[in-house]
């Protein structure tokens, strides 16, 4: 089974913080994404990848940034914290832009940024 | 603009009371049409996915099927352990990029 690791299921931080949120998975795949959820709203976008080193702007890059150094690990990095970015964050991996079952979600990490 | 709508936002059911969720979508050029479940606190889970209208697929008390416009997820009998958020996806292309769309999702709740 593919598995999608988020290293961390909650995380509490202050406004102004530099935050770094991590994702593995572990069965080769070139497409990795960045989500938040929210109440309401759904799941939206933030950044993507379809191969090491490289990055592409979602519907809603403002506020963060990722890095992806390796194929297995994707990184999403809130340069300084702010309250509206409590959220629900999930990542997720594809073998092909999308495939037959979509994508693969991690567990999730909920921030709350105080 | 690609757009994703679902309902009802909240759904409670008596087990066994069988009924239906809805997934309208607007998209140019539907090139799938995702089903998740999700669990509170955990990542979204694969239930189905449908290409062209008429289409059906099914799993356990589980029903999807499509229309040009709209997709239901019907469920029949269902019981407490159905209780999940429902989360609805099109597949785009828009922005020269491939993405998923989701809709807010319904919250299901099925009482014994």
């Amino acid at each position: 089974d593919v598995k999608v690791t988020q290293s961390s299921r909650y995380l509490v931080k202050r406004t102004g913080e530099k935050v770094f949120l991590e994702c593995v998975q572990d069965m080769d795949h070139e497409n990795m994404f960045w989500y938040r959820q929210d109440p309401g709203l759904g799941l939206r976008l933030i950044y993507f990848s379809y191969d090491v080193k490289m990055k592409e702007k979602g519907d809603i890059p403002e506020g963060y940034s990722v890095s992806r150094e390796k194929k297995e690990r994707f990184s999403l990095i809130l340069e300084s914290a702010s309250t509206n970015q409590t959220s629900m964050y999930l990542c997720a991996s594809s073998s092909t832009p999308v495939t037959n079952y979509g994508y693969t979600f991690g567990s999730g990490t909920r921030l709350t940024v105080v | 603009e690609d757009q994703v709508t679902q309902s009802p936002e909240a759904l409670r059911l008596q087990e066994g009371e069988s009924s239906s969720l809805n997934c309208s979508y607007t998209v140019s050029g539907l090139r799938g049409l995702f089903w998740y479940r999700q669990d509170p606190g955990k990542g979204p889970e694969f239930l189905f996915t449908l290409y062209s209208a008429g289409e059906e697929k099914e799993k356990e008390r589980l029903k999807a099927t499509l229309t040009k416009k709209e997709s239901f997820l019907h469920i029949t009998a269902p019981k407490p352990e159905d209780s999940a958020t429902y989360l609805c996806a099109v597949h785009s292309f828009s922005g020269g990029y491939n993405k998923l769309i989701f809709g807010a999702g319904t919250r299901l709740a099925v009482h014994p």
